[in-house]
């Protein structure tokens, strides 16, 4: 069955630290896409970044970065110089064969000044 | 464009009630899906409408529905509420629709549902 693992539960560093969240995938699909997603605790999730299994190029967004190894079924995403702000629950998620998203069990990120 | 809303955002309820969740996606999106999050089960999908019709559902019993407007607007309702139905519920809209390819969701705030 498809899986989404999210091994880390909860990391907290300090402020101005680097911080990178794991995700690992599992799926026999070719085709599939990857998502990052950040639930801040007003609860609303927000896309972060979606990859499609064909493109490995690894993307950076700012302080954001992500990279995405089919080798190693990751799609490992690294802040840098964290900020308070940063501070939420972190969601990685990929599709299944009918496009529905299967999600990991988020990883809490506590950043602190 | 104004994001995903969902109404209410809170609800508390009793046992054996029933319950209606209102969802209005980004405007131009045909697509609408819902997820009920738990600190137990982490998120899971309830289901997607596109067009006005169910394509995919979960694995959640029949007092979990849904339908969706000629707008998209979608409603789902939850009946003979049990206590293990308070949870998050959030909805998230895409252009067009799950079945195509990887589609990316947007979601709304969620409307936190107790059962009392």
């Amino acid at each position: 069955a498809q899986k989404v693992t999210q091994a880390q539960t909860e990391i907290s560093v300090v402020e101005k630290e680097d911080v990178t969240l794991d995700c690992v995938y599992e799926t026999r699909d070719t085709t599939y896409y990857l998502f990052w997603y950040k639930q801040p605790p007003s609860g609303e999730l927000v896309f972060l970044i979606r990859r499609n299994s064909f493109d490995e190029q690894n993307e950076i967004s700012g302080r954001y970065s992500w990279n995405f190894q089919k080798s190693t079924s990751s799609f490992n995403f690294t802040i840098t110089a964290s900020q308070v702000v940063d501070s939420a629950v972190y969601f990685c998620a990929s599709t299944d064969s009918n496009y529905q998203l299967i999600w990991g069990a988020g990883t809490k990120l506590i950043i602190k000044p | 464009k104004a994001g995903v809303t969902q109404t209410p955002r809170y609800l508390i309820k009793t046992r054996g009630q029933q319950v209606t969740l209102s969802c209005s996606p980004i405007s131009g999106h045909r697509s609408v899906s819902w997820y009920q999050q738990t600190p137990g089960q982490g998120l899971q999908f309830l289901f997607e409408y596109f067009s006005e019709t169910q394509r995919n559902k979960g694995n959640f019993p029949g007092r979990f529905s849904g339908r969706q407007f000629s707008n998209s607007r979608s409603e789902m309702n939850v009946s003979t509420l049990e206590l293990g139905d308070s949870a998050l519920y959030l909805c998230a809209s895409s252009f067009p629709g799950l079945a195509e390819e990887g589609s990316t969701q947007y979601f709304g705030p969620g409307t936190r549902l107790t059962v009392l």
